[in-house]
């Protein structure tokens, strides 16, 4: 069965620093992986993909991905309270081709 | 206008009760998606269609239906609701094109409460 693991939190970060979530996944054919962000209450929405080994910026936000390790990361520079959230993982093992297979997601707290 | 909508919003109904969630989408993507979501357990897939005439159970699909009337239109049903399907519930979809394209954009969601 394919797995996408997340710690659940709670990740607290202080407003300012660099907060960073971690994801690992079960199947080594996944291809790609995709950041989303949820406010409680609200639907996910993305933040970025990524399917290339290394790292992909988006203003601050960055995804590093490991596909020796099956390890993906996201790492949020300058945090904001708005940023506070829960951070869903989720991975497919064809492009265009799969359903997504998603974490349980990370709930990050930005203190002021 | 939002791309994906999701109707009601809001749903309260009792038990034994047959409900039906609608989703409509403006993508033009050919893939839908019913996922529910319980607090602390992420999102669990029910249903799928990667086109009109394409259905396929998800993780959880006992005691769900689901009908796809057109590619723009996506409809899960409780046949007899219980309690324990209180949750959460999005519509999403995707085009399944290119290395992005199991991107997946999500409704509003509609909050059930089942008594």
């Amino acid at each position: 069965q394919k797995e996408v693991e997340q710690n659940s939190g709670p990740l607290s970060v202080p407003e300012g620093a660099i907060a960073s979530l971690n994801c690992t996944y079960s199947d080594r054919g996944s291809q790609s992986f995709f950041w989303y962000r949820q406010y409680s209450g609200k639907s996910p929405e993305l933040i970025m993909f990524i399917y290339s080994n290394g790292d992909k910026e988006d203003g601050r936000f960055t995804a590093q991905l490991n596909k020796a390790s099956q390890y993906v990361s996201l790492l949020i520079r300058d945090s904001q309270p708005s940023d506070s959230a829960t951070y869903l993982c989720a991975a497919s093992a064809n492009f265009g081709n799969e359903k997504l297979t998603f974490g349980t997601g990370t709930r990050l707290t930005i203190i002021p | 206008d939002a791309d994906v909508t999701q109707t009601p919003r809001n749903r309260i109904t009792k038990t034994g009760k047959r409900i039906m969630l609608e989703c409509s989408q403006t993508k033009g993507h050919d893939r839908m998606y019913w996922y529910r979501q319980d607090p602390g357990l992420g999102l669990q897939l029910i249903y799928y269609s990667f086109d009109v005439k394409d259905i396929n159970k998800g993780e959880i699909s006992d005691g769900y239906s689901v009908s796809r009337q057109a590619q723009a239109k996506f409809s899960l049903s409780l046949e007899s609701a219980i309690p324990n399907q209180t949750a959460l519930y999005f519509c999403a979809t995707s085009d399944g094109i290119n290395l992005a394209g199991d991107t997946q954009y999500f409704g509003p969601g509609t909050r059930l409460t089942v008594l």
